[in-house]
């Protein structure tokens, strides 16, 4: 089975740009979590989804919004970027509400 | 908030030798996971702790989850240079049972 897969790899935005995450879960799976990783540093949560309704978020500004499809996917999108946007934005799915987190490879985010 | 702490942030060790990194929430947790990240990768699931004092192992690998169900421990027995990578200890806390990282450990392994 295909794991998590994130698009695009990589993204370099200048300040004040909008960008538009994408993420797509193991099949069979339900819930979808967004996380901000700075270098050095753990995941931050921002997002949980299950069965396309939002059921957590982080302490992150309302310029961070997400959203999740009828198939599960998911899109996780960031207006008017700061320079502190500049992360990797890691998707994790699960099968149920609460398990194991199966996360895919990130989207590296440069915001210049 | 809800804070989880790892300690040490860094640990660098001769192949062969021992390691441990230690894991402390400031709440009592239902359940704890462990994640290992290679350079340049993402977060790989290791296992999941629940249960008060539950000790797991696989393999050269041993997890402990404290009495209180406030701390955990990871610990490598006789370190191999494909241990090498950061290891994230994860509780659910807050709203929507949220997971909460640490801020992770980094192992280098010297052969």
């Amino acid at each position: 089975d295909a794991g998590v897969t994130q698009s695009p790899t990589h993204l370099i935005k200048t300040r004040g740009q909008q960008v538009t995450l994408r993420c797509s879960p193991i099949s069979g799976h339900k819930s979808v979590s967004w996380y901000q990783q700075v270098l050095g540093q753990g995941p931050q949560f921002i997002f949980q989804y299950y069965e396309k309704e939002e059921r957590g978020r982080g302490n992150f500004p309302d310029r961070f919004s997400a959203r999740q499809f009828p198939n599960y996917s998911s899109e996780l999108n960031v207006n008017a970027l700061l320079l502190g946007d500049s992360a990797l934005y890691l998707c994790a799915s699960t099968r149920d509400y609460y398990n194991e987190q199966f996360f895919g490879p990130g989207t590296r985010l440069t915001v210049l | 908030g809800q804070q989880v702490m790892q300690i040490p942030q860094y640990q660098h060790v001769q192949e062969g030798e021992d390691f441990t990194t230690y894991c402390n929430s400031s709440t009592t947790l239902s359940n704890i996971q462990w994640y290992k990240q290679r350079p340049g990768g993402h977060p790989v699931f290791l296992i999941q702790l629940v249960k008060s004092g539950e000790v797991k192992k696989q393999k050269r690998l041993t997890f402990q989850f404290g009495e209180a169900k406030k701390n955990s421990s990871l610990h490598i027995t006789a370190t191999q240079t494909t241990d090498v990578g950061t290891y994230f200890c994860a509780g659910p806390g807050g709203e929507g049972e949220k997971l909460i990282f640490g801020q992770g450990t980094e192992l280098s392994v010297k052969p």
